[in-house]
């Protein structure tokens, strides 16, 4: 079946612009987390959505970064007035359930690079 | 806070010789573990998990990990490297409710001819 999806696969985009990144989970799957990965670094936890739960936010950044979900599908990360330590990959994954240990699948992830 | 500390951020094997790639973690309570792989432009992968059952753990490829409570390790082997071994490997541990994992810093696994 079909894996996790994201979109754009690349994105270049210069500082101070809105950039809108896109999760497509694996359906059926309750969980959804958004990680980064910096140049060299391992990844980072930014957000986690489980059902209709109000989301952990607890490793978003700054207020600069915020993320939505709708039920059980599709999800969006915005970063807003972007910064050069923005650049990084940015990763979504979903699994069954999150309040178990599931395996986490993983997309192909965003590169953004802020100019 | 759960943390992980992968002890070398570069090995280099030849090929059908042993893979040993170290980690240990910090954790208040007892965790669940993994190890995943990134192969270059390739997704993330899981290649096994512990979770308090037994503490010998195989994964998928040949490889397994031990966990030894006494040492805080979790340490990735496999008996003998083969060249598409080569990739980046994640040791991870899950932090509380939401099992939201926290990553190691990686270390990158080279296999010579």
């Amino acid at each position: 079946g079909a894996g996790v999806s994201q979109s754009p696969s690349n994105k270049v985009t210069e500082k101070g612009k809105d950039v809108e990144l896109r999760c497509d989970p694996i359906s059926g799957h309750t969980a959804l987390y958004w990680y980064r990965q910096r140049l060299g670094q391992g990844l980072e936890f930014l957000i986690y959505f489980q059902g209709n739960s109000a989301p952990d936010k607890s490793g978003l950044p700054s207020d600069r970064f915020s993320a939505e979900r709708t039920g059980e599908s599709v999800s969006t990360l915005t970063i807003q007035r972007t910064q050069q330590e923005d650049s990084a990959v940015y990763l979504c994954a979903s699994s069954l359930d999150g309040t178990g240990i599931y395996e986490q699948y993983f997309g192909p992830g965003t590169r953004l690079t802020v100019t | 806070a759960q943390s992980v500390t992968q002890l070398d951020s570069h090995v280099s094997v030849s090929e059908g010789t042993p893979v040993l790639l170290r980690c240990n973690y910090s954790s208040s309570y007892s965790p669940s573990l993994f190890w995943y792989v990134q192969h270059p432009n390739k997704g993330l992968q899981l290649l096994l998990k512990y979770t308090s059952a037994a503490t010998l753990v195989k994964g998928i490829n040949g490889f397994e990990a031990e966990f030894k409570k006494s040492e805080t390790s979790f340490h990735l082997t496999k008996p003998s490297a083969h060249m598409s071994d080569a990739a980046e490997y994640f040791c991870v541990v899950s932090e509380g409710y939401g099992n939201k994992l926290v990553f190691g810093a990686g270390t990158i696994l080279r296999v010579k001819s």
